[in-house]
């Protein structure tokens, strides 16, 4: 299993631009996550789903929309860039969020994304 | 909702020492307490959890207490090496499967030669 896959691994942007991030995974999870990690800090949750068709908002959900219309992908999109977007990406799956057993969240590798 | 405190944010311990790293949490409800590892420049791993029926799990040189009458659960790790030092951030979740998982802001260890 090649786990939780993210593309790209850098991007720049100019102020303005849009973009988006691709998040894939390949272990079945229904829930799937987006966090941002500014330089020096935590993880924090931009957008959730609990499966195919529902998303939720996070802590952080403004500038960003995202989608899942399939099991494996999570898209983030980005619109209208800002240098305050400047961060770390990192998307994360998971067999379920709380109760039971396999809440462990699969991290993909992240996107270094820069907006100047 | 639930709320994660972490201390301290930072943490150097000499090689071969102990460090331990606290967190609070406010929801008693709250059952499920991960903690992730994440090294420099690299994705966040967990490295051990625990539920609320038990106090206390070890993995070799890991472990992780929890006390739910305090709300509060520990990493403790045991003869330091190099490649511990990292940032640790530790979670809380409730017994409901959708319940969101909340984490910590992190700890970063440095491990001192």
């Amino acid at each position: 299993n090649a786990g939780v896959t993210q593309t790209p691994k850098f991007r720049i942007l100019k102020i303005g631009q849009s973009m988006t991030l691709q998040c894939t995974q390949d272990m079945n999870h229904n829930y799937m996550y987006w966090y941002r990690q500014d330089p020096g800090m935590g993880l924090k949750l931009i957008y959730y789903s609990v499966g195919a068709g529902i998303t939720d908002k996070g802590e952080v959900p403004n500038g960003y929309n995202v989608s899942r219309s399939t099991t494996e992908d999570f898209p983030l999109r980005l619109e209208l860039a800002a240098p305050s977007q400047t961060s770390v990406y990192f998307c994360a799956s998971s067999w379920s969020s709380g109760g039971g057993v396999y809440n462990e969240q699969f991290f993909g590798p992240g996107t270094r994304l820069t907006v100047l | 909702g639930e709320n994660v405190e972490q201390h301290p944010s930072t943490l150097s311990v000499q090689e071969g020492d102990s460090a331990v790293i606290k967190c609070t949490y406010s929801d008693s409800a709250s059952n499920y307490f991960p903690w992730y590892k994440q090294e420099l420049g690299k994705r966040p791993q967990l490295i051990i959890d625990i539920r609320s029926n038990v106090g206390e799990k070890k993995d070799q040189r890991i472990a992780v207490t929890l006390n739910k009458t305090a709300k509060h659960f520990s990493l403790h790790i045991t003869e330091t090496q190099p490649e511990d030092s990292a940032v640790y951030f530790c979670a809380a979740t409730g017994k409901n499967r959708d319940d969101k998982i909340i984490f910590g802001k992190g700890t970063r260890l440095h491990i001192l030669p």
